[in-house]
């Protein structure tokens, strides 16, 4: 369960701050992604980038910022978040060209 | 667009006993890939199985077993011989074949197995 690593795990936040998640898999892949996940409702994929390169953005507000400095590490920046933005933020990685993410234990996130 | 659907969003089984998870989708597509994943509490989401769409035959894991039903759209999961440690949520997935960064989950069915 070490191959990809969320933190924080909790994070409550006002609706002013400004906080970021970080990601990080140990996995050599090439792939990482970012989704959310509501009580409920289908995980939604938000972000993606292959080869550091984002290739999709599934009209994600612009409250969230994703940050792909290399292929290792995936962060998403938050600023100005709704209460409706509460959620469990999960991270995944992939080898490009395979069908199988690995999932991180997720950020559960807090909007008060 | 392509949808997943769980229409369970909750079951329970009897340790030992066997459970069929409900799943369908929609798509257009004729070649994809079907998974399921598994979210155990407080843990991470682990893939249990996976089925391509152009194999007719049902993808098997130990005490995992799907039932494909391409026509219907359908891919169920059997899980035998419940064990505690089956406890989780269940989600369904799908993907193109061309487009493997793009995932469609379903909502998931929490499945409890009692003692």
């Amino acid at each position: 369960e070490t191959g990809v690593t969320q933190t924080p795990r909790h994070l409550v936040m006002g609706m002013t701050n400004k906080k970021s998640l970080k990601c990080e898999q140990h996995l050599g892949h090439n792939a990482m992604y970012w989704y959310k996940q509501s009580a409920k409702k289908p995980l939604e994929l938000m972000f993606v980038y292959n080869f550091k390169e984002q290739t999709e953005n599934n009209s994600v507000p612009s409250r969230f910022s994703p940050e792909c400095p290399n292929s290792s590490h995936l962060f998403l920046h938050l600023h100005t978040l709704q209460p409706e933005d509460s959620a469990l933020y999960l991270c995944a990685s992939s080898q490009a060209g395979s069908y199988e993410q690995y999932f991180g234990p997720g950020t559960r996130l807090t909007v008060t | 667009a392509q949808t997943v659907t769980q229409s369970q969003p909750e079951m329970s089984v009897q340790e030992a006993e066997t459970v069929t998870l409900s799943c369908t989708y929609d798509t257009s597509e004729n070649n994809y890939y079907l998974f399921w994943y598994k979210q155990p509490p407080s843990r991470q989401m682990i893939l249990v199985i996976r089925q391509e769409a152009y194999k007719q035959q049902n993808a098997t894991e130990n005490r995992f077993s799907v039932n494909f039903q391409k026509a219907a759209k359908s891919f169920s999961l059997k899980i035998s011989d419940s064990q505690l440690g089956d406890t989780a949520m269940y989600f369904c997935a799908f993907m193109k074949e061309d487009n493997n960064n793009d995932m469609r989950f379903g909502a998931g069915t929490r499945l409890t197995v009692k003692p």
